[in-house]
């Protein structure tokens, strides 16, 4: 069982605005930043947001991440048949000293 | 540009040691604020944080494995090895290795290695 909580599925068709929710405590996402990665099948993780709402370069700006409290959530926006892939939320925890990763959430583009 | 590469080996009977090499390029392992994260990734599950080592040789194991896992660095070849004893089928999963860009962010990953434990 993953330390942060993600919803395991979502879904949506082209061009629609999805979001993607993840849920922590005090000790890791209401004290820590929050980052954001998305994989493809069958390959390695890409990071998509971090420090909350940071894109790295090359990311396009359909992707925005916020936090508030213990909660997180990915937005995206203009959705495309591309971006059918895990989405997973991260975060350093402080009680376990190390980061920690939600459970994943499976995004279907329909 | 900074690239990370895992190897090792593909079975592993039960019981056994692990362990993994991640090679590394386009960065020094001692220059302040670098970290290199171990991950693993059981088939069709989530991710899972291992281990990390800084470039003060500071390391952090995760609670639930810390007593089967060492991390080590070696900066003249590149390199941060992964050992973990005791190998289990449960252990069985994809091992990635990746940068750590700061503030507990993995910003560079290696392709990953599965690893299987059968007899």
């Amino acid at each position: 069982q993953s330390v942060l909580t993600q919803p395991p599925s979502a879904s949506g068709t082209p061009g629609q605005r999805v979001t993607i929710s993840c849920s922590g405590g005090r000790s890791n996402i209401g004290a820590k930043t929050v980052n954001w990665y998305q994989q493809l099948p069958g390959t390695a993780p890409r990071l998509l947001i971090y420090t909350d709402t940071q894109r790295p370069s090359g990311v396009p700006d359909r992707f925005s991440g916020s936090k508030s409290g213990t909660s997180a959530s990915l937005a995206i926006s203009g959705l495309q048949s591309e971006d059918e892939a895990d989405y997973y939320c991260a975060a350093w925890d402080d009680s376990l000293n190390g980061p920690v990763f939600g459970g994943g959430t499976k995004l279907t583009v329909l | 540009q900074i690239t990370l590469k895992e190897s090792g080996p593909t079975l592993v009977r039960p019981t056994q040691t692990l362990t993994l090499t991640c090679t590394v390029s386009g960065f020094s392992l001692t220059t302040g604020g670098v970290g290199v994260g171990w991950i693993r990734q059981p088939p069709g599950k989530a991710l899972e944080w291992l281990a990390l080592i800084y470039w003060d040789d500071d390391k952090r194991y995760s609670p639930s494995l810390k007593n089967r896992l060492t991390i080590t660095k070696d900066a003249s070849k590149n390199q941060v090895v992964l050992t973990l004893t005791n190998m289990d089928p449960v252990d069985t999963a994809t091992y990635f290795c990746a940068h750590r860009g700061g503030a507990g962010y993995f910003d560079y990953w290696g392709q990953g290695t599965l690893v299987t434990v059968s007899s």
